[in-house]
């Protein structure tokens, strides 16, 4: 069982927005703003898409936005692209015992 | 632009050990703010972090795999290394490492993976 908890499929149609929801606990995601967010490709090795909550890196397109409130935060996409269906990870610092933990996935179809 | 390459064999008999080297290239692990980490994928399923070390060695580890993992470092290689002891069917997985931006304990390069199978 994951630490953090995903919901297993979410799905949506080109150009609408969706949001990915991650829920910890307050020992890890409410505890700090260290939240990260991967999207995988079959085959391929997961690629950051949000860090630090809320911050995208160089080259992450500006669609792909993130947020936290309390224990769980949020991965929304807006304006779905086909290119956008894969599988979608966080991931939360967890304090030193811990460490590192992340959630159980969610698969993104773009209908 | 920093690359990770993962290499060790692909198979190994239960109750050995796994043992998986990460050259990094672009970059130095010696250059400091960055951790580097392991992180493993069973079949069809999620990511697990199995640790990470800074280049000084100073390890963590995931404490559900802590008793049989041991991460190294070899700054003059450029590359770190797993070892997964008493393995079994349960640690067949595809194997990443990764590099850990250390503030923001976040991954910021990744390896394409390994598939390690555990089978006689």
């Amino acid at each position: 069982q994951s630490a953090l908890t995903q919901p297993a499929s979410v799905s949506g149609s080109p150009g609408q927005s969706i949001t990915i929801s991650c829920t910890g606990t307050s020992s890890d995601v409410g505890s700090y703003n260290l939240v990260s967010w991967y999207q995988q490709h079959p085959g391929k090795a997961p690629k950051l898409m949000i860090y630090e909550v809320s911050k995208r890196p160089s080259g992450v397109s500006n669609r792909f936005s993130g947020s936290k409130s309390g224990n769980t935060a949020s991965l929304t996409i807006s304006g779905l692209q086909a290119e956008d269906e894969a599988d979608y990870y966080c991931c939360s610092y967890a304090g030193s015992s811990t460490m590192l933990v992340f959630g159980g996935g969610t698969k993104l179809t773009v209908l | 632009q920093v690359q990770l390459q993962e290499s060790g064999p692909g198979l190994v008999k239960p109750s050995q050990t796994l043992s998986l080297t990460c050259t990094v290239s672009g970059g130095s692990i010696s250059s400091g703010g960055y951790y580097w980490s392991w992180i493993r994928q069973h079949p069809g399923k999620g990511l697990e972090w199995i640790g990470y070390i800074y280049y000084s060695g100073s390890t963590y580890y995931n404490p559900s795999l802590k008793s049989r993992v041991t991460i190294s470092v070899d700054t003059s290689k450029n590359q770190f290394s797993l070892k997964l002891s008493s393995v079994t069917a349960a640690d067949t997985a595809v194997y990443y490492c990764a590099r850990v931006f250390g503030d923001g304990r976040y991954f910021d390069y990744w390896g394409q993976g390994t598939l390690v199978t555990v089978s006689s």
